[in-house]
């Protein structure tokens, strides 16, 4: 079993609509929660960031913790065709005397007009 | 504001043959620097870590190293490219020991033919 799972997609949905993104976790030593956007051929960047259980809004973003179930959400309200692109969700863990993220594999969002 | 820079962007190499990558960050002191190989439509996998000038950590055993000659300076090496090695290689940084949000870099696309 994977530490982190997370659907690879793809996602397809009409422009304007609310998307949610998920992730689950089975290490309950996970800390910190991200989540990051990388288009096509390019380096992935940080979308937002949380500590604890609860929601966290970013403009048309909404980061969503639940460390009970082991399970992130992120929301997109109002998509867009420029927030096609593939979303990681990062978790950090205190291993090997560092501090190191382990990653999703990423889900494919395609936002059609 | 900080940058991240890798260079070169694509890069097609022959079997065997040596590989030099680099990555340099500009705007901050003494952070934290990690490789990460990307495959096709699978998760960030952690290759290297850097806490300072010298210091370099592997997280997995392979036919790659990495040094760190300058505080801001990382470099990904290899004597003898195989065919597995080709993938999508981002470069990040972080602030000091945290290694909380990691900022990666515009990636190298590297093809072993």
């Amino acid at each position: 079993q994977k530490e982190v799972e997370q659907d690879p997609g793809p996602l397809s949905v009409p422009e304007g609509a609310i998307v949610s993104l998920n992730c689950t976790y089975s290490n309950s030593a996970f800390q910190y929660f991200m989540w990051y956007r990388q288009y096509s051929r390019k380096g992935p960047e940080l979308l937002m960031y949380t500590y604890s259980s609860g929601n966290k809004e970013d403009g048309r973003f909404t980061a969503q913790v639940d460390k009970s179930s082991k399970y992130i959400s992120l929301f997109i309200r109002d998509s867009q065709p420029s927030d096609s692109a593939t979303y990681l969700c990062a978790m950090r863990v205190f291993s090997g005397g560092y501090n190191k993220l382990i990653f999703g594999a990423g889900t494919r969002l395609a936002v059609h007009p | 504001s900080q940058t991240i820079h890798q260079w070169p962007a694509t890069l097609v190499q022959p079997v065997g043959s040596p590989l030099s990558l680099e990555c340099t960050v500009e705007g901050t002191s003494n952070p934290n620097l990690y490789w990460y190989r990307q495959a096709a439509g699978r998760g960030l996998q952690l290759l290297f870590y850097s806490v300072g000038i010298g210091q370099i950590s592997s997280e997995v055993p392979q036919n790659l190293s990495a040094s760190r000659p300058q505080d801001r300076q990382f470099i990904l090496s290899s004597k003898k490219l195989l065919l597995s090695d080709s993938g999508f290689y981002l470069c990040a940084w972080a602030y000091g020991r945290a290694g909380d949000t990691q900022y990666f870099g515009p990636g190298t696309r590297l093809t072993v033919l």
